[in-house]
């Protein structure tokens, strides 16, 4: 079954205002890694993060990697119109069977309102 | 622009017939993924390849095989096709570090596949 969640599956956001959406793994993680696909494009990689509890920023992006490395926050303060699509998170599983390739959320379908 | 390349960008079979996707990684990149993604989905993992052998296997359909060439670029095969398997077909790449880890992955622009 899907080893690592994410929640909610849709975010509706007024412009202008702050939302997270939540990535949560079954299994330690040895990195998350983040990823925004636009309407129509393709998956883009936005960060990595490795160490538990590390924290980045990118401008408006704050990503979060919990401290026992199962869960992982994305927050966007002050939503944009071109925040608009969806925001995968991606992990590596520490267990054997998964190998080394990286398991995708079901990712966070995000729509702004004007 | 990502460096990978997949084709063709828009497929339209009918039922029971096979099709070959194409991808062709950035320069460098040893490892490549195959992803699915049908409408309004994840990312369904299928299969991955690092310098031509396969190194991890998804819920992939015995109907559907992968390989990757000596010149790194690999193919995806699909047969005796299904209207379900009507999706957006993603290729990844990346590079692995000295500890033997994949960086992050470069997607190509998939290649859109309708069964009728």
């Amino acid at each position: 079954g899907q080893q690592v969640m994410q929640i909610p599956q849709y975010q509706h956001v007024q412009e202008g205002e702050d939302f997270t959406t939540y990535c949560n793994s079954s299994t330690t993680l040895s990195n998350i890694q983040w990823y925004k696909q636009r309407p129509g494009g393709h998956p883009v990689f936005l960060i990595q993060l490795v160490k538990s509890g590390e924290v980045k920023k990118q401008k408006r992006l704050t990503f979060q990697f919990g401290e026992a490395k199962k869960n992982s926050s994305l927050h966007i303060t002050a939503t944009q119109t071109t925040d608009v699509g969806t925001y995968f998170c991606a992990g590596r599983l520490m267990i054997k069977a998964a190998g080394n390739k990286l398991t995708f959320g079901g990712g966070t379908r995000v729509l702004v309102k004007p | 622009d990502s460096g990978v390349t997949q084709t063709p960008k828009h497929l339209i079979t009918a039922t029971g017939q096979r099709v070959t996707l194409r991808c062709s990684p950035r320069s460098g990149d040893l490892s490549v993924y195959w992803y699915q993604q049908s409408l309004d989905q994840g990312l369904q993992f299928l299969i991955q390849y690092y310098n031509g052998e396969e190194r991890a296997k998804g819920n992939i359909l015995e109907r559907f095989s992968a390989q990757q060439f000596p010149d790194l670029h690999s193919e995806l095969n699909l047969s005796s096709l299904e209207l379900g398997d009507s999706a957006l077909y993603f290729c990844a790449s990346s590079e692995r570090t000295r500890q033997g880890l994949d960086t992050e992955a470069f997607f190509g622009q998939g290649t859109r596949l309708t069964v009728v």
